[in-house]
């Protein structure tokens, strides 16, 4: 049963530490989505990679969040320093995007669950 | 803009009773359009698609969602509601120039047995 793997599953931290959130998605899929996830804002898209190549990071905090993918099967987000109001729901997501534009479904993981104190 | 709508925060369905979570759409061009579902602390998970063809797209767990061109709604359905489908239902339509997707804000689904 293929899925998206997230790790941590659950993370609290003192502000001002660095927080790595790893992500590995469906073999195959060449499409990668970071989301935050919060009850103030929603769903907000933070990196979207597109074969490994970051296509979109606008909705990312650039100051003090970084996002990558060293291989195919690796995406990490990074927020350095971690502050309170980091505290939310990160989410990847994959996907095969065989042409731009064309209707392929994204899956999710379970997400990592941040708590900055 | 191209945006998404889902006008209820939270719908409330007695057990064995029709429900309906609506949403509505604004893009230019056709739409392609996501139905997904998220139980409490879990990720979200894929109902079903409208890409082309038929208006009536059936998906898991016996949810129907039916596109509507002229009223640019996909409103979500099943004809018999269980506790079990209590959850956070999100609307998304595929954005026609950066095919992001763009998400409703969720619509909470509350089953009462």
């Amino acid at each position: 049963d293929a899925r998206v793997t997230q790790t941590p599953r659950h993370k609290v931290t003192e502000m001002g530490q660095e927080v790595t959130m790893r992500c590995q998605p469906i073999l195959g899929h060449n499409t990668v989505f970071w989301y935050r996830q919060t009850m103030m804002q929603g769903l907000e898209l933070l990196a979207y990679f597109r074969n490994r190549a970051p296509l979109d990071d606008s909705g990312m905090p650039k100051d003090r969040f970084s996002a990558e993918m060293p291989d195919a099967t690796l995406a990490t987000l990074k927020i350095q320093p971690s502050e309170p109001r980091d505290s939310a729901v990160y989410f990847c997501a994959s996907g095969l995007d065989r042409a731009r534009g064309s209707g392929n479904t994204i899956y999710f993981g379970e997400g990592s669950w941040l708590t900055v104190v | 803009a191209q945006s998404v709508a889902q006008p209820e925060d939270q719908v409330n369905v007695a057990e064995g009773n029709p429900l309906t979570v609506k949403c509505t759409y604004s893009v230019s061009g056709n739409p392609y359009l996501f139905w997904y579902v998220q139980y409490p602390n879990r990720g979200l998970q894929f109902l079903l698609k409208y890409i082309t063809g038929d208006n009536l797209v059936k998906g898991s767990y016996g949810f129907e969602a039916e596109f509507n061109k002229s009223q640019t709604s996909f409103h979500l359905k099943k004809p018999s509601a269980l506790v079990s489908d209590s959850a956070l239902y999100f609307c998304a339509v595929r954005h026609t120039s950066n095919y992001q997707l763009i998400w409703g804000a969720g619509t909470k689904l509350i089953i009462k047995p």
